[in-house]
């Protein structure tokens, strides 16, 4: 069936370098793709999100790139920070009939950030 | 974004027992939806409740185990019924505020013994 996955369940940088996050999507008829950041004892933080017809979108310390060709979605993150520590996930949001939409969660990948 | 919040925070609770979870959100929105994300897991989605219609459940889930109310556009509630340990999850409610982009509350943590 369709599902969204991560190549890494854990990454580990240093504080200070750049943290690349990936994800490889089987659904092409997904029109939104979001990264969630979950810190520990809390719900999941919308951090930012990508049109399928977008290649690359920027946020603050953020950048989202979907290639679309090999269905994979990454999330890098500069400077990494000690508060960046939290486990990732992607997800792709698809309609569900009509007009709603329906969200698939991958299986998050734990960032450590080490000072 | 929106202030999502989710009373319990957490709970203990026994076998055979029912607990309702509730979801308040500070404005007023038409898709509120409930997961569940069992320990060190992913996020799996329960079912969509829309104000004014019943609620749409996901393969796996079903009304009698899990009902759900959604009585006005800030609101929903979530009973997890006759519980087993099985059931120890945290679960989360979550609001659309815009097209496609779901906003989460912090989680009900419940530990059945």
């Amino acid at each position: 069936g369709e599902s969204v996955g991560l190549h890494l369940p854990t990454l580990s940088v240093q504080e200070g370098d750049n943290s690349i996050i990936n994800c490889a999507y089987s659904n092409s008829a997904s029109d939104y793709f979001i990264w969630y950041k979950q810190e520990s004892g809390k719900g999941p933080q919308f951090i930012i999100d990508i049109r399928s017809n977008m290649d690359k979108r920027q946020g603050q310390r953020v950048t989202v790139l979907l290639n679309k060709t090999v269905k994979h979605l990454s999330l890098q993150i500069a400077a990494t920070q000690p508060g960046d520590s939290a486990v990732y996930f992607c997800a792709e949001n698809m309609r569900s009939g009509g007009s709603n939409y329906k969200l698939t969660f991958g299986k998050g990948t734990l960032l450590t950030v080490n000072p | 974004s929106a202030v999502i919040s989710q009373k319990p925070s957490r709970d203990i609770c026994q076998r055979g027992t029912s607990l309702t979870i509730q979801c308040q959100v500070d404005s007023q929105v038409t898709m509120m939806f409930w997961y569940r994300q069992q320990p060190g897991q992913s996020l799996t989605l329960i079912a969509t409740a829309n104000q004014g219609s019943e609620a749409t459940y996901e393969s796996g889930f079903v009304i009698d185990k899990f009902p759900i109310s959604r009585p006005n556009l800030t609101f929903s509630t979530l009973t997890v019924s006759n519980m087993s340990p099985e059931d120890s999850s945290i679960y989360l409610c979550s609001v659309e505020l815009t097209v496609a982009t779901q906003y989460f509350g912090p989680g009900t943590r419940l530990l059945v013994l």
